[in-house]
């Protein structure tokens, strides 16, 4: 069974400060990881996506890494900003590719002015 | 621009209640789905559906059902709402296959008396 794991479960960072997000997951036989970012009492907005076949996907400031074989991804966020404040989450598909998404419980970024 | 839209962003209804949760998807998407998130539980999957009159039960769907008569129609029913299913619902919906990121909708808050 596909247990995704979210450390730290909160996290609180000055502006400025460079940060690493941490996704642990129990199945490695993954078809793809997705990062997520969830403002309070909204829904989820897609961050990225990363392919099995991928090693990293980036996006402005954005870097996500994927070690299948480790059953390991890492969100890095540069330079924060108070903006980035949220709760990210990380999740991969069930089973096979068409599979639902299981989620982690995500951690919630606080970047302080 | 890809849009997932859900029927209320709050909603307060009573116990013993039939509630209706309405989300409808312009993307043209395969598969549909409905969570439920509450703290320190993260995203529970309650049903989801591969296509149009299709529905597969998720990890939590005691006290549930759906209806897809429509491909861009996701609804999800409490047939006799009850407390413990106050919470945050989520709808999302993603196209067939392993390869694409996963849309949400804006979510409901419901809340249960």
């Amino acid at each position: 069974k596909q247990e995704v794991t979210q450390i730290p479960a909160a996290l609180s960072v000055p502006e400025g400060e460079n940060l690493v997000l941490n996704c642990s997951f129990t199945d490695s036989a993954i078809y793809n990881l997705q990062w997520f970012r969830q403002d309070p009492g909204k829904g989820l907005t897609s961050l990225l996506l990363i392919q099995s076949s991928q090693r990293e996907q980036t996006s402005g400031r954005l870097n996500a890494s994927l070690d299948k074989s480790s059953g390991r991804s890492t969100l890095y966020i540069a330079a924060s900003q108070p903006g980035d404040s949220a709760t990210y989450l990380c999740a991969v598909p069930k089973m096979g590719g068409n599979t639902p998404l299981v989620f982690g419980k995500g951690t919630r970024l606080s970047v302080i002015a | 621009d890809v849009k997932v839209t859900q029927s209320s962003r709050y909603l307060v209804k009573r116990t013993g209640e039939k509630v209706f949760l309405e989300c409808v998807q312009d993307m043209d998407h395969e598969n549909m789905f409905w969570y439920r998130q509450d703290p320190g539980l993260g995203l529970r999957l309650i049903y989801f559906s591969y296509d149009v009159k299709m529905k597969e039960k998720g990890d939590i769907p005691e006290g549930y059902s759906v209806s897809r008569e429509k491909k861009e129609r996701f609804s999800l029913i409490l047939e006799s709402a009850s407390t413990n299913q106050t919470s945050m619902y989520l709808c999302a919906s993603r196209p067939a296959g392993s390869t694409d990121t996963q849309y949400f909708g804006p979510g409901t808050r419901l809340t249960v008396l």
